[in-house]
């Protein structure tokens, strides 16, 4: 079956760093764009940044440049999204998503990843 | 820059059809467009895509009550035959220099 799998939930201090994955099942990521989504609670679907895993080009919405970090490791066919000091702004489930090559559009998703920062 | 704007909510009855659109801003047309619904509780699926010339693809598993067409700046989610577990939020998303888009989603009550 093909599939985006995605990290367990995470529970995380102010300033702590955090890495959380999506790795790629029954087909191989290099070849598509794998994307990350993020979602509060009550609101609508925010992009984050998406990955080209073959040539790891990556780009990010302007609202999360410099806060999150995207990356790919080809090998064990899985993406990331990491933070080097989260905020309490940042608790929200993250959604890693497929997009197709050429027309970008999402055709799988990830089952999600709920990420809380709390003191 | 392109914008995709969708109703907040539409309501139907069970059985009937309804039509939800996602409107490109204005100067904007000729994108492909995907549909994803979201029920409460649960992560989004794809559920089609449209491509710029019309035709549509449908995700796996998804039902043909489900299907799409655009009109210019216009793209259109029909939903026929409503079931109680259509009840749900419907993003529309594309991709426009460099940047991923959704609208703000749609939120269909079935009455």
């Amino acid at each position: 079956e093909v599939q985006l799998v995605q990290s367990g939930a995470e529970v995380k201090k102010p300033g702590e760093s955090l890495k959380i994955s999506c790795k790629g099942s029954g087909y191989s990521i290099t070849g598509y764009w794998i994307g990350w989504v993020r979602q509060t609670p009550g609101k609508g679907l925010e992009w984050v940044g998406i990955i080209y895993p073959s040539d790891d080009d990556t780009k990010y919405s302007p609202s999360f440049q410099g806060q999150v970090t995207i990356s790919a490791d080809r090998s064990i066919n899985t993406a990331y999204l990491q933070w080097s000091s989260l905020k309490a702004s940042d608790t929200a489930i993250y959604y890693c998503a497929r997009h197709v090559e050429g027309e970008i559009l999402i055709d799988l998703w990830g089952q999600g990843t709920l990420v809380t920062v709390s003191s | 820059q392109l914008v995709l704007t969708q109703s907040p909510s539409a309501s139907a009855s069970l059985g009937a059809s309804v039509k939800l659109t996602c409107t490109l801003s204005s100067g904007h047309s000729s994108y492909a467009i995907a549909w994803h619904q979201q029920q409460p509780e649960k992560g989004p699926r794809f559920l089609l895509k449209l491509n710029s010339e019309g035709s549509h693809t449908m995700g796996d598993g998804i039902p043909d009550r489900f299907s799409g067409f655009t009109s210019g700046a216009e793209c259109y989610l029909t939903i026929s035959s409503l079931h109680s577990d259509d009840e749900a939020d419907y993003y529309c998303q594309t991709w426009d220099t460099g940047r991923v888009l959704f609208g703000g989603g749609t939120k269909l009550t079935v009455l």
